[in-house]
């Protein structure tokens, strides 16, 4: 089955780098995705990476997988307050006969102080 | 328009009411899913459609609840008989086929009193 953990807080300093991290346990996944979610708000993607690869860089974020070990995380460089927000991870088979439903995580809340 | 959008934003309703949640995708995605998220957890994968078919119900929890696509845009998530434990933001996302990124529209909150 599938089942993706993550843990439910993490407060850091503005300027600070936050690292969020996620396990799964199906290890078919093909792609893994960090979605961000603000108050009242729906989800914004912020990146994703193919399982076949190790690291993915896009500005201030950095993602790390660890197929072996069934461990994503998330790395934002220099943290502001507007990035203060839930943090979901989720995973996909990829193309099943029922296209391409994520599987999420329970959410990391992330907290930004001054 | 420019994202996927969900009416209305909060709908509020009595146990055993019927209820629908109306998703518009994104002009030309041909995917469509529904999704639950109940407080505190993440989104739960409820129906898939590609075009006007449900390709994969499998996350609907049960026959109450029923999700149409007549003409592979727009869909409409029905509810019947509903029960407090249905209270949940549904969210609708879409994407421009099958392997390509999902967008999410901002969800109805469904509160059944």
């Amino acid at each position: 089955g599938e089942d993706v953990e993550q843990s439910l807080f993490l407060s850091v300093r503005e300027g600070d780098s936050s690292v969020i991290n996620c396990t799964y346990t199906d290890s078919s996944s093909t792609y893994l995705y960090w979605y961000k979610q603000e108050p009242g708000a729906g989800l914004q993607l912020l990146t994703y990476i193919f399982s076949n690869m190790d690291m993915k860089q896009d500005q201030r974020l950095t993602v790390l997988l660890n197929k072996k070990d069934k461990h994503l995380s998330l790395r934002i460089a220099d943290t502001q307050t507007g990035d203060s927000a839930i943090y979901f991870c989720a995973e996909t088979l990829g193309p099943t006969g029922g296209g391409n439903k994520l599987t999420f995580g329970t959410g990391t809340q992330l907290k930004v102080e001054l | 328009g420019a994202g996927v959008s969900q009416t209305p934003s909060n709908k509020v309703t009595e146990k055993g009411k019927y209820v629908e949640l109306r998703c518009d995708p994104i002009s030309g995605h041909t995917a469509l899913y529904w999704y639950r998220q109940s407080l505190g957890q993440g989104p739960e994968f409820l129906i898939y459609f590609q075009g006007t078919g449900a390709a994969d119900d499998s996350g609907l929890p049960n026959d109450r609840f029923f999700a149409v696509r007549p003409e592979g845009s727009v869909s409409t998530l029905k509810i019947q008989r509903t029960e407090r434990g249905d209270s949940a933001v549904y969210l609708c996302a879409s994407s421009l086929g099958t392997l390509e990124t999902q967008y999410f529209g901002p969800g109805t909150r469904l509160l059944v009193l």
